[in-house]
């Protein structure tokens, strides 16, 4: 497609619901990334892929949050045993056919997850 | 540690006034700068970048923005505001060595009067 594309939307669950979020990048893009953004605040780094591999977690918050990209292109992040404190939009970017530092991150509409 | 800080979290122009955001930055090694912009409902869409060379770098929609290593500043500068301008504008910070993480601002919101 033309750009990043993440489904749902919107997604509402009730605490303690499992969610999955999926992210389609830029075909060909090489570099994927998973942001969380809190109502009021910039965008917080939760993990990046390049290719299958996934390269840094450091930002995902507690283990109940999973990202996987098994084949390289669709990612998924998963949030298991959804907290309210999960409520933010879960933004995702992609970058790089050839995974440079200087590749610029192009950034999907983002998932506005809210939970009750 | 690194940091963005944006200081003006509310910013309100009147439409063909210029426009200046703030931008500080915390970051140990040669930084990577940008500035996003995000409408409502839109995703991130990259304004402009700085990695290195001219200070003083051009983007998309008239904007530019000025690297000051001395004052770790990345400000971002219009001299016209369009009411099309009326958005959130995020300054991220990213680095040479850890690249696939960006540090965001928290934002600052542009109102534009007409």
């Amino acid at each position: 497609g033309a750009g990043v594309s993440q489904s749902p939307r919107y997604k509402v669950a009730k605490r303690g619901q499992d969610v999955a979020l999926r992210c389609d990048p830029i075909s060909g893009h090489v570099s994927l990334f998973w942001y969380q953004q809190a109502l009021g605040q910039g965008p917080e780094f939760l993990t990046y892929f390049q290719n299958e591999a996934q390269l840094d977690k450091s930002g995902l918050p507690s283990d109940r949050f999973f990202a996987e990209r098994p084949e390289g292109s669709v990612s998924t992040l998963k949030i298991q045993r959804t907290q309210q404190e999960d409520s933010a939009v879960y933004l995702c970017a992609s970058s790089g056919k050839g995974g440079q530092a200087t590749d610029t991150q192009y950034f999907g509409p983002g998932t506005r997850l809210t939970v009750l | 540690a690194q940091s963005v800080t944006q200081p003006d979290i509310h910013i309100t122009v009147s439409e063909g006034a210029s426009l200046e955001l703030r931008c500080n930055y915390s970051y140990g090694a040669t930084p990577y700068l940008f500035w996003y912009v995000q409408s409502p409902g839109q995703g991130l869409q990259l304004l402009l970048k700085y990695f290195s060379g001219d200070t003083l770098v051009q983007g998309i929609k008239g904007f530019e923005a000025e690297f000051k290593r001395s004052q770790s500043s990345f400000n971002l500068r219009k001299p016209s505001v369009h009411w099309s301008d009326a958005a959130e504008y995020f300054c991220a910070v990213g680095g040479r060595n850890n690249f696939n993480k960006f540090y965001f601002g928290s934002g600052t919101k542009l109102n534009v009067k007409p």
